[in-house]
C-alpha cells in the first residue's frame, strides 16, 4: 500500500517549457487535489477533483490544467511554465467525508 | 484578515517540555478540524482529526477545538527531538462547490536535546 506516489520528485524547467506532474492513489478515495507550498504562504489549492470524472479550480488555478484520468490518477499540467510557477507541488486525497487528505511526497519544480 | 491564522514560529522548546501550538479561524463555516506534521522536504502527514468542539487525545497529543472562539490548539506532552518539524492546522467545511480544505501557514517547532 504505497499511498499517494508523485512523479517526478524534481524537475527544472526553463520559461516557456511544458510539463505534465503524475499523481496516483492506492486508498480507493474519491476527493484528489493539487497544492502548491511556498516559503510564507502556506499550502495553496491548485484544482480538486471531488469524484471521478469532475474538476474545479482552486485558489491559485491561472497557468495549469488537470486531467482526472480515472479513479486512482489526477495529472497536473504547465503549458508554459513561468519562473512564479517554481514551488514545490503537493497531491493530496480524501474519502468524501473529510477526515483528512493524505499527501505525496511532492514534486520540487524549478523554472529558470 | 487571513481564513486562518497561525504563529509561523520557530518555537524552540527543550526536550520534555509541553508544547502547545494554536490557530484562529475566521469561518463559522468550518466544522472539520486537522493537525499535519511535516518534516523538511517532505509532504504533510495527518496527525489528528476532530470534529465540532471538545479535546481529543492520541498518545502524548491533544487537539483541542473551541468553535465559540474560533480557536484550536494542539499540545504535545514530553516533547521529543523527533517532534522537531512543521505543523499545520487545517479547516474543513462543505460549501457549494464540495469540500473547502483551509490551511495555516505552519508553525515551525524545535524540540532540542
Amino acid at each position: 500500500n504505497a499511498g499517494v506516489t508523485q512523479t517526478p520528485k524534481f524537475q527544472v524547467l526553463k520559461t516557456g517549457q511544458s510539463m505534465t506532474l503524475q499523481c496516483a492513489q492506492d486508498m480507493n478515495h474519491n476527493s484528489m487535489y493539487w497544492y502548491r507550498q511556498d516559503p510564507g504562504m502556506g499550502l495553496r489549492l491548485i484544482y480538486y477533483s471531488a469524484s471521478e470524472g469532475t474538476t474545479d479550480k482552486g485558489e491559485v488555478p491561472n497557468g495549469y490544467n488537470v486531467s482526472r484520468l480515472n479513479k486512482r490518477e489526477f495529472s497536473l499540467r504547465l503549458e508554459s511554465a513561468a519562473p512564479s510557477q517554481t514551488s514545490v507541488y503537493f497531491c493530496a486525497s480524501s474519502e468524501t467525508h473529510p477526515r483528512g487528505q493524505f499527501f505525496g511526497p511532492g514534486t520540487r519544480l524549478t523554472v529558470l | 484578515q487571513k481564513e486562518v491564522e497561525q504563529d509561523p514560529g520557530p518555537l524552540s522548546v527543550p526536550e520534555g517540555a509541553i508544547v502547545s501550538l494554536n490557530c484562529t479561524y475566521s469561518n463559522s463555516a468550518f466544522q472539520y478540524f486537522m493537525w499535519y506534521r511535516q518534516y523538511s522536504r517532505k509532504g504533510p502527514e495527518l496527525l489528528m482529526y476532530t470534529y465540532s468542539s471538545g479535546n481529543k487525545e492520541d498518545g502524548r497529543f491533544t487537539a483541542q477545538v473551541d468553535k465559540s472562539s474560533k480557536y484550536i490548539s494542539l499540545f504535545i506532552r514530553d516533547s521529543q527531538p523527533s517532534d522537531s518539524a512543521t505543523y499545520l492546522c487545517a479547516m474543513s467545511a462543505y460549501d457549494n462547490y464540495g469540500q473547502n480544505f483551509v490551511f495555516g501557514p505552519g508553525t515551525r517547532l524545535s524540540v532540542l536535546p
